[in-house]
């Protein structure tokens, strides 16, 4: 079965600077990659997601990109602010349920 | 608007006393999951419905059932709630299997005395 490795555990930076958070599969057939954001006492919500025909996608300062070859895909924030400070998880699946990676705290620092 | 709610939010119970959460949505999504998540860790898929087809994972224990009376409602019932078993319990739908964007409720956290 699928298998998701999520990097770095932890993440601080300071605000304005960029945040990346890396994900790698193990299945092939994996064609759907969404993103979760988690807050404090909520429930995982949806930020952006990308399907396997392609390689890059942006929503203003959030951007996912896919490298099915090396079957990894990031996350890329820019610009963080302190409201993007939580949990975020990466997931993939191949038409079957959704498979998380362990998470990474991302800490924005004023 | 929610639009996956989960009742209650918080939920006590005593050990080995039923409990059950519920989780009712407003998208008139084909599946619906339940997972339970424990502090710092991934959500952990207990079981999904795909339409009235229930799938039960592998590793689930017998201790978690679940029902789905129709489209918009799904609940979670405990029948012996053990320590172990304190966690928050999120539900989520999507239109269909696989590539579908999941949906997720804010969750119960459920306590046991």
């Amino acid at each position: 079965g699928e298998n998701v490795e999520q990097h770095p555990s932890t993440l601080s930076v300071q605000e304005g600077d960029s945040a990346v958070i890396k994900c790698t599969y193990s299945d092939s057939a994996s064609n759907y990659f969404p993103w979760y954001k988690q807050e404090l006492g909520k429930g995982p919500q949806l930020i952006i997601d990308i399907r396997s025909n392609v390689g890059e996608k942006k929503d203003q300062r959030i951007a996912v990109t896919l490298n099915k070859t090396a079957k990894h895909f990031s996350l890329h924030i820019t610009e963080t602010q302190p409201e993007d400070s939580a949990v975020y998880f990466c997931a993939a699946t191949a038409n079957t349920p959704l498979v998380f990676g362990k998470g990474t705290r991302l800490s924005v620092i004023a | 608007d929610a639009m996956v709610i989960q009742n209650p939010r918080y939920q006590v119970t005593q050990f080995g006393k039923p409990v059950t959460l519920s989780c009712s949505q407003t998208l008139n999504h084909n599946v619906m999951y339940w997972y339970q998540q424990k502090s710092s860790q991934a959500p952990k898929l207990l079981f999904h419905y795909y339409d009235k087809d229930f799938n039960n994972e592998a590793d689930t224990p017998d201790n978690f059932q679940s029902r789905r009376p129709n489209t918009s409602f799904c609940f979670l019932d405990i029948r012996s709630p053990g320590l172990g078993d304190a966690a928050m319990y999120l539900c989520a739908t999507s239109r269909d299997k696989g590539r579908w964007p999941q949906h997720f409720g804010d969750g119960t956290r459920l306590s046991i005395l």
